[in-house]
């Protein structure tokens, strides 16, 4: 079965420091993998799809296969980055997500 | 811009009562879902509808049921509320295909007491 591990619940950076919120899945098929945030008092929403290749809002991550991480980088937090972070993964075969237990990231003036 | 609607944003309930939580999408999308949001815990699929009058259980469907009769419209049902069904559900819904975005609304605070 698919399983999605975020192994930090809170974490917590100034503002310009570098930041990075870990995800590891298990899937036995070719995955899907997803970053979606939730801001405060605001709907859970999309921020990166690994297909895709971008950076949205200067956070990027990578696929790492080998490793079955998925982990989400930004070079310089900023405040408004304060939010839940989920991964997710997508079945190829199927419609639905699994998600991991999510990362409160909290980035301090 | 996708719209997913949900019927109550706070609902206070009773043990031991039927509650009904509504969500509506207006953008003609195939599938619906229905998550249970819990700190630590992340999000936890409870049911999710591929098409109207079709549903497949998620990973914790134990105390709750569904209904689609209308492809716009997926109601979640819980039969009879426990204080253990006390969370934030979360309802969202996306387009077949290959195009994975889930678009989410803005969520029911249910306390059971």
């Amino acid at each position: 079965a698919q399983r999605v591990t975020q192994p930090e619940k809170l974490l917590s950076v100034f503002k310009g420091a570098p930041v990075e919120l870990k995800c590891n899945y298990s899937y036995s098929g070719s995955p899907e993998l997803f970053w979606y945030v939730q801001y405060s008092r605001q709907r859970l929403q999309l921020l990166l799809r690994h297909i895709s290749r971008e950076s949205i809002k200067g956070f990027t991550a990578d696929l790492n296969k080998g490793e079955t991480s998925f982990h989400l980088k930004k070079p310089f937090a900023q405040e408004e980055d304060s939010a839940m972070y989920y991964c997710a993964l997508g079945e190829t075969s199927g419609s639905r997500l699994t998600f991991g237990e999510g990362t409160q990231l909290t980035v301090n003036p | 811009d996708v719209k997913v609607t949900q019927s109550s944003r706070y609902l206070v309930k009773r043990t031991g009562e039927k509650v009904f939580l509504e969500c509506v999408q207006d953008m003609d999308h195939e599938n619906m879902f229905w998550y249970r949001q819990d700190p630590g815990l992340g999000l936890r699929l409870i049911y999710f509808s591929y098409d109207v009058k079709m549903k497949e259980k998620g990973d914790i469907p134990e105390g709750y049921s569904v209904s689609r009769e209308k492809k716009e419209r997926f109601s979640l049902i819980l039969e009879s509320a426990s204080t253990n069904q006390t969370s934030m559900y979360l309802c969202a819904s996306r387009s077949g295909g290959a195009n994975y975005e889930q678009f989410f609304g803005p969520g029911t605070r249910l306390t059971v007491l």
